[in-house]
């Protein structure tokens, strides 16, 4: 059975960083084709991929969020933590790690989906 | 803005079928087999329940499909019920910098 728990702060302020992170089980990030991402939703609003860390630890970041993010791995304890730096109000959102079965072509990972979601963590950015 | 289009709204009553469109650009939906479709339901976590285009994953009820035409696909739900009655959104690799990208969501109403 394939579980995803994500954690973190509830609430941070403008400027800080946010620490995220995916604790999971039923599966091995070592293994071929695996992988977890991190999606987020603002309130009332549509799912944004943020980052994906796949099972050759190639790390891919959403373009307009490349510079404020990070995606690490502690496979020994199945956990993947998401930071992300200068948090602003307009990055309040629910973020959710999920897992990733992907493929390599030519070098370059290809994400096909997200089966196996995380509950979610409404991060508040406010003062 | 979302990379894919879907509808806002699309409703139903029970027993009836209705179809979602998702319409992408030859960079993502019409180039690759890689769309999926997501249902949540209010303050729950997205559940995947179609997978490369037409697959369904075990648990899910045959009653939902997908198709794809060109670069815009498609989820159908035959004999809409009640528990139906969410968000649905899509999503596709790209091959552009942004390697997933989603919909805007549709919202599923079952009158």
């Amino acid at each position: 059975q394939i579980t995803l728990k994500d954690s973190g702060p509830t609430l941070v302020k403008p400027t800080e960083t946010l620490t995220l992170t995916c604790s999971f089980s039923g599966f091995s990030l070592s293994s071929s084709a695996v992988g977890v991402g991190w999606v987020r939703q603002p309130p009332g609003k549509a799912l944004e991929w943020l980052a994906l860390l796949s099972w050759d630890d190639d790390k891919r970041y959403s373009p307009s969020l490349k510079s404020r993010l990070t995606i690490t791995k502690d496979t020994s304890k199945n956990q993947v933590v998401l930071t992300m730096t200068n948090m602003d109000p307009v990055d309040t959102a629910t973020y959710y790690c999920a897992q990733s079965w992907a493929i390599l072509v030519r070098g370059l990972i290809r994400p096909k989906y997200f089966q196996y979601w995380g509950q979610g963590t409404l991060v508040t950015v406010s003062s | 803005q979302s990379a894919l289009t879907q509808p806002a709204s699309v409703s139903g009553s029970p027993g009836q079928s209705i179809t979602i469109s998702c319409t992408g650009t030859s960079s993502d939906v019409g180039g690759y087999d890689y769309v999926s479709w997501y249902q949540q339901h209010p303050d729950k976590a997205p559940r995947l329940m179609i997978y490369e285009v037409t697959s369904r994953p075990s648990g899910v009820s045959n009653r939902f499909s997908g198709s794809k035409s060109g670069n815009t696909a498609s989820l159908t739900i035959s004999g809409l019920q009640a528990e139906d009655e969410a968000d649905y959104y899509c999503s596709s690799y790209s091959n552009s910098s942004t390697l997933v990208v989603f919909g805007g969501g549709t919202k599923l109403t079952v009158l």
